[in-house]
């Protein structure tokens, strides 16, 4: 299993700015993933973020709203540029360890958009 | 399209009642999960099938994945006010020497006492 922390937990950031979030895991993963879901919603893949290199975006989702960072095994951010209301959501974490298929999640960063 | 279909989306029953989720699709995959999320938290796994046919039990909860492996289920006998929550199944899809979780829609289950 891994243990996902996330900073910050909740944010109200007003419109044009930007936030950065931040995902540290206890132990070295092999995949990193970052998701929005709406509240009482599912989950939608943002993108895959890449150790030592550009994270993969999903359809929709495109670097200069959303950049990535994965400096290392442990720890990824992911920034919200240029922030509007559409952009209120909850923002998770999520890595896969080791070989398998089974992904363990963060507790989310709750964001609202003035 | 959604890939994996959940249903129903809405739930609401009362303590004590039975109820089941299921989660369908046209594609075959290795693995089905089912996770729950509560509140102000992120989804946590609860059981992943592996093998087409398999029932995997967790106390009041039942699983099912199906023989052709493209769909599951989740049962819940005498639901209880605790088991309020949003309930996702998702299944892995290998891709670009990579892979990622897909999950269905989730079903919003409210269990009053």
């Amino acid at each position: 299993s891994a243990v996902i922390s996330q900073k910050p937990s909740r944010d109200i950031c007003q419109r044009g700015t930007s936030l950065t979030i931040q995902c540290q895991v206890d132990s070295q993963v092999t995949m990193m993933f970052w998701y929005r879901q709406q509240p009482g919603q599912s989950l939608t893949l943002i993108a895959t973020a890449n150790q030592g290199s550009e994270a993969t975006y999903e359809s929709g989702f495109v670097i200069d709203k959303f950049p990535i960072s994965r400096p290392n095994l442990t720890f990824s951010t992911l920034t919200v540029s240029n922030m509007s209301p559409e952009d209120s959501s909850i923002y998770l974490c999520s890595v896969v360890t080791g070989a398998g298929e089974t992904q363990y999640f963060g507790p989310g960063t709750r964001l609202l958009v003035l | 399209t959604q890939l994996l279909e959940q249903s129903p989306q809405f739930l609401s029953i009362q303590e004590g009642e039975n109820l089941t989720v299921y989660c369908n699709s046209s594609s075959v995959f290795s693995s089905l999960q089912w996770y729950r999320q509560e509140p102000g938290e992120g989804p946590v796994l609860l059981v992943t099938v592996v093998t087409g046919g398999e029932v995997k039990k967790l106390k009041r909860l039942t699983f099912q994945f199906g023989d052709a492996r493209k769909d599951s289920s989740l049962h819940i006998t005498a639901a209880q006010p605790g088991d309020t929550g949003l309930y996702l199944c998702a299944a892995f899809m290998i891709y670009n020497q990579g892979g990622k979780l897909i999950f269905g829609q989730g079903t919003e289950l409210s269990v009053k006492p």
